[in-house]
Formats: structure tokens, sequence, C-alpha cells
């Protein structure tokens, strides 16, 4: 069955503090993989994809992503975090042509 | 280039009646997709559309529907709210079945 795992329901870093939020997918094919971020009452906002290619790719607001073919993994990174970064993030995804699976969402707590 | 747009924001409703949520997509996008989101169950699909026509549906129940005109807006409905109805409504539009673009949702609440 198809399916989107991010294991971390909460994390908390300090400002200034690297990150690495972790998803891990089950999917028959190569899958088009994203990571969204939303904040309180918001919208999802697209901040990267992997379609194909390079398999780091780079997103908004300083994110990047890696696809790991061997470990169905697609693990969104940032060097250094911004108290504004405090938000959920969501991994998904796309099975298929207009089929999207999202994992459950991690949420960030930023220290000051 | 306008994002989706939903409307309206906010919705209060009381149980046994019923509710419509409207989004507009992209322009050119004709693709769209609705999701409720709940703390408990996370973002859950709905249904899909494209070219008016339902592509693809989730696991909900039939109190739950959908249609999409000829200019790609999209409606949802819920006929019988429960007070399990209470969620934030998130519609997305997608131009080539790749990457989703979310509008900011409806939060319906039932009482």
């Amino acid at each position: 069955a198809q399916s989107v795992t991010q294991p971390d329901i909460h994390i908390t870093v300090s400002e200034g503090a690297s990150l690495e939020l972790r998803c891990n997918y089950s999917y028959g094919a190569t899958p088009y993989l994203f990571w969204y971020v939303q904040s309180p009452g918001q919208g999802l906002q697209l901040l990267l994809k992997y379609f194909s290619g390079d398999t780091l790719v780079q997103g908004i607001k300083g994110f990047e992503a890696e696809f790991k073919r061997s470990q169905s993994s697609f693990n969104l990174r940032k060097p250094s975090v911004h108290w504004s970064d405090a938000a959920e993030y969501f991994c998904a995804v796309g099975a298929g042509t207009y089929k999207y699976i999202f994992g459950t969402g991690t949420r960030l707590k930023v220290l000051a | 280039k306008a994002g989706v747009t939903q409307t309206p924001r906010y919705l209060i409703k009381t149980r046994g009646q019923q509710v419509t949520l409207s989004c507009s997509p992209i322009s050119g996008h004709r693709s769209v997709s609705w999701y409720q989101q709940t703390p408990g169950q996370g973002l859950q699909f709905l249904f899909e559309y494209f070219s008016e026509t339902q592509r693809n549906k989730g696991n909900f129940p039939g109190r739950f529907s959908g249609r999409q005109f000829s200019n790609s807006r999209s409606e949802m409905n819920v006929s019988t709210l429960e007070l399990g109805d209470s969620a934030l409504y998130l519609c997305a539009s997608s131009l080539e079945g790749r990457e989703q673009f979310f509008g900011p949702g409806t939060r319906l609440t039932v009482l």
C-alpha cells in the first residue's frame, strides 16, 4: 500500500540550530515527492519538490531535501533555523497522476 | 497570477444543516482537489475533479459531494452536518498532475 510516514510528530530546536525532518514513503514506482509548510490556520505552501534528476533539491526559505531511493526517504533540512520557521511540515508523495498522499505532519517549535 | 481562493474563510453551522464551500483554482489549472484536515486525522483526500469530471475519490460518506464547473471553479457540499465534520477544508489546484497549490482553506465549525 502507498503511504508516507513522518516519524516525528513534534520537534523542538533552538534558533540558529540545524534541522532535519524525516520522511519515508512506500510506493512501487519512482514517486514525485513534495514538502509543504503550513502556518496555523493557513493553507499549505510548497517548499520544494522532486520529480527526477539531481537527488538534492533546493527549495524556498533556505530549505533543501535529499531523495534517497535505497532508503525510501526524502528528508528535509535547513542549516540554520529562524524563529519564523515554526510551523507544521508535511511530506507528500504523488502516487499517480493527480493523486497525492500526505504524511501526518511534523510540528516544529523554535526556541529563541 | 492569482492563487487559489476559497470562500467563505469561516463558517459556523449546526448539526443537520448542509453547507457549500467554493474554490477557484489558479487560472489555467483544470484539476481541483479537496482535502479535510483535522487534528486527529491529518490531511484526508476527499475528491479530485478534472474538466468537470470526478476522477479520484477518497473514503468519505456520500454526504460529501462536489462538482466542477466549466471555468474549473469547484464546489463541495456536505449535507446533514455532524459534529465530526468540523475541520479545515482545503482546496488545491494543479496544472499537469505534478505539484498542487493550496488555498487558505475554509474553517467549518459544526455546533
